[in-house]
């Protein structure tokens, strides 16, 4: 199974910093179809996860712009530029290319 | 308006076998895929099957002895059962269409224990 590494597991920062989470697949992601499966989700708590960024770098609609995705083949960043109050929760990356669907273990944001 | 919900019994005894639905709307399953995705209390994300557009399904190697994932078309629902629960299988158990991961439900709490 494709394991996905993600760096830092805490991260503490404050309103309107801007903080970038790191995910490193133990295999490249990047799919026969010239597409990258590579996802980031955040999970407020006590709700369910919310689509960020689809295929490393698309935003998903309603998201704010300032978040954004990079990445390619085993290495991917989700960054947010600006953290705002609603943006504290754990991010997730999952990948969708190989099977089975795995995801990161999870980087908490925190207010400092 | 894409939705999805699932429902199920939040207690289920050890060994017994348990039996969740996800119902959808705003969108058919005979042109969307759904994964199950479950999660331990305080834990991360885990899938745990789909069953894919044109009705086949694909499990999770960890659960695959123990879990069957099927749908009904008609009524906009798709189907978990696993048996042989044991207490490792407390957690909040998610649907959302799969592919896009754009919509999830607002997940069960199903808890094992006697």
């Amino acid at each position: 199974d494709v394991v996905l590494t993600q760096t830092p597991p805490t991260l503490s920062a404050t309103i309107g910093q801007s903080v970038s989470i790191s995910c490193r697949s133990s295999q490249s992601l990047l799919d026969g179809d010239g597409d990258t499966y590579l996802n980031w989700l955040l999970q407020r708590p006590g709700q369910s996860p919310q689509l960020l960024i689809y295929s490393v770098s698309n935003l998903a609609s309603g998201v704010p712009n300032r978040f954004s995705g990079s990445g390619s083949e085993t290495d991917f960043t989700l960054k947010i530029s600006g953290v705002e109050a609603e943006d504290l929760g754990l991010y997730y990356c999952m990948q969708a290319t190989h099977a089975p669907l795995t995801f990161g273990a999870g980087t908490k944001l925190e207010l400092k | 308006q894409v939705q999805l919900k699932e429902s199920g019994p939040g207690l289920v005894q050890p060994s017994q076998t348990l039996s969740l639905t996800c119902t959808v709307s705003g969108f058919s399953l005979t042109s969307n895929s759904v994964s199950w995705v479950r999660q331990p209390p305080g834990k991360g994300l885990e899938w745990m099957g789909a069953i894919w557009s044109g009705g086949s399904t694909d499990y999770n190697s960890a659960l695959k002895s123990r879990l069957s994932i099927s749908r009904d078309t008609s009524k906009s629902q798709v189907f978990l059962k696993m048996n042989s629960l044991q207490t490792e299988d407390t957690a909040i158990y998610f649907c959302t269409r799969h592919w896009s991961f754009d919509y999830w439900g607002q997940g069960v709490m199903v808890t094992v224990s006697s």
